[in-house]
Order: structure tokens, then C-alpha cells, then sequence
């Protein structure tokens, strides 16, 4: 069964600032998902990933895939309180013909500090 | 064009009652999934429905769980008899076709079993 991890849980970051939250997975894949939850609200779909070496930038987000090491990341640039939120990277597992299932990971909840 | 709708929004019951939820994918999508998110987690798959067929019910209780779609439109997720770790936002998303890219996910029910 794919696993999904992220890391770390709990980030508190001061705006200015730069950090990365990392997803790695146990089982390859061809698709990887960024998604934004805002306290008591839905998923916001941020990123698909579909290949390896795969690079996606919105304003201050960059997400990126290697498949290789089965591992994303996403980039916070200059960090500002707008940014947060749990983010939650998710892995499609494709079961063959209509089958597939969303794994998600575990989220990093990113508090941006003035 | 209308994004997932979901309803109630909110349900407070006590354990070993019944509850319903209700979702409204977006129109022209085929494929339908219910998710089970408990605090501090990311969503777990519980079905996935392709029109009105069931593909995916792994991870759905069926003891106490079931859901249906009738008409491959929209669809009611039950519980019945309900228990205290069912307490989670019940998310429902849709897809227009499996191979599609993005999944759209709807507000949520959030559940409160005491």
C-alpha cells in the first residue's frame, strides 16, 4: 500500500522567509497533487505534477517533482501570513481501468509570523 | 459553472443515531468519491463511484457505511448506527472522467458524534 509522508508536521515561519515542505512516497506514480486547506473550508488544488523534473510556480509557491527519488517539494519564497494554511501533497494510485485513488499525506500546517 | 455542492454543513448527533449527507457533483462528472478527513489528518478515500457503478469501497465500513448514486448524479453517504470516531469532515469531490487531471472537491460535512 503507497504511503505518503510529509515533513515537516508543524512549520512556523517568519515573513521574509524562505523554507520547503517535502513529500516522499513509497510506490511510484505518475501524478502528484499539491492542495491548500484553509481552516474549516475545502481543498484548494494548487499544483499537478505529471512528469519527472516537473516545475509549477504560482506567485510565491514552486512546487517540484522527481520521480526518481519519489519525492515533491514545495518552495515558499519571501513568505507572507497569507500563505497560512495546512498544505497537503496527495499521490494518484492507478488500480487500471477506471480505478484510481487520491493517498494524501499527512499535511504541514505552515504558520507565517509578522 | 457550479462548483461540488454538499449539505448539511454541519451535523451534531449522538452515538448509535442514524445521519445522511448529500452531494451534488459538478455537472458532467462521471466519477464521484466520498472522503473521511479526522482532525489533524489528511482525507482518506472511503468510495468512488463511476456514473452510478461502484469502483471503490475498500475503505468503506460496511457494517455501518453505505452510500449509493442512483442516477450517476448526485449521491447521499449514510451512517447508521453512527460511533464516536466517525466524528470528521465528510468530503465529497468529483472528477469528470478518471483519466482527467484535476479533482474538485466540495465544503464538507463536518460531524460531531457525542
Amino acid at each position: 500500500e503507497l504511503k505518503v509522508e510529509q515533513n515537516p508536521l508543524f512549520l512556523s515561519m517568519q515573513e521574509g522567509k524562505n523554507y520547503t515542505i517535502y513529500c516522499n512516497y513509497s510506490t511510484t506514480s505518475d501524478r502528484l497533487y499539491w492542495y491548500r486547506q484553509d481552516p474549516g473550508k475545502s481543498l484548494e488544488s494548487l499544483f499537478v505534477l505529471l512528469s519527472n523534473g516537473a516545475v509549477k510556480q504560482e506567485g510565491r509557491l514552486m512546487a517540484s517533482l522527481d520521480t526518481k527519488a519519489r519525492l515533491s517539494t514545495l518552495h515558499i519564497t519571501a513568505a507572507v501570513h497569507d500563505l497560512s494554511a495546512t498544505y497537503f501533497c496527495a499521490v494518484l494510485m492507478n488500480y487500471g481501468g477506471a480505478t484510481n485513488k487520491l493517498i494524501f499525506g499527512t499535511g504541514t500546517l505552515l504558520a507565517v509570523q509578522p | 459553472e457550479a462548483g461540488v455542492a454538499q449539505s448539511p454543513r454541519y451535523k451534531i448527533i449522538e452515538k448509535r443515531q442514524s445521519v445522511a449527507f448529500w452531494c451534488n457533483p459538478i455537472s458532467g462528472h462521471a466519477t464521484l468519491y466520498w472522503y473521511q478527513q479526522i482532525l489533524g489528518q489528511g482525507p482518506k478515500l472511503l468510495i468512488q463511484f463511476q456514473n452510478n457503478g461502484v469502483v471503490d469501497d475498500s475503505q468503506l465500513p460496511k457494517d455501518r457505511f453505505s452510500a449509493e448514486r442512483l442516477k450517476g448524479v448526485d449521491s447521499t453517504l449514510k451512517i447508521q448506527p453512527a460511533k464516536l470516531e466517525d466524528s470528521a469532515v465528510y468530503l465529497c469531490a468529483s472528477r469528470r472522467q478518471p483519466s482527467s487531471y484535476e479533482q474538485y472537491f466540495g465544503p464538507g460535512t463536518r460531524l460531531t458524534v457525542t
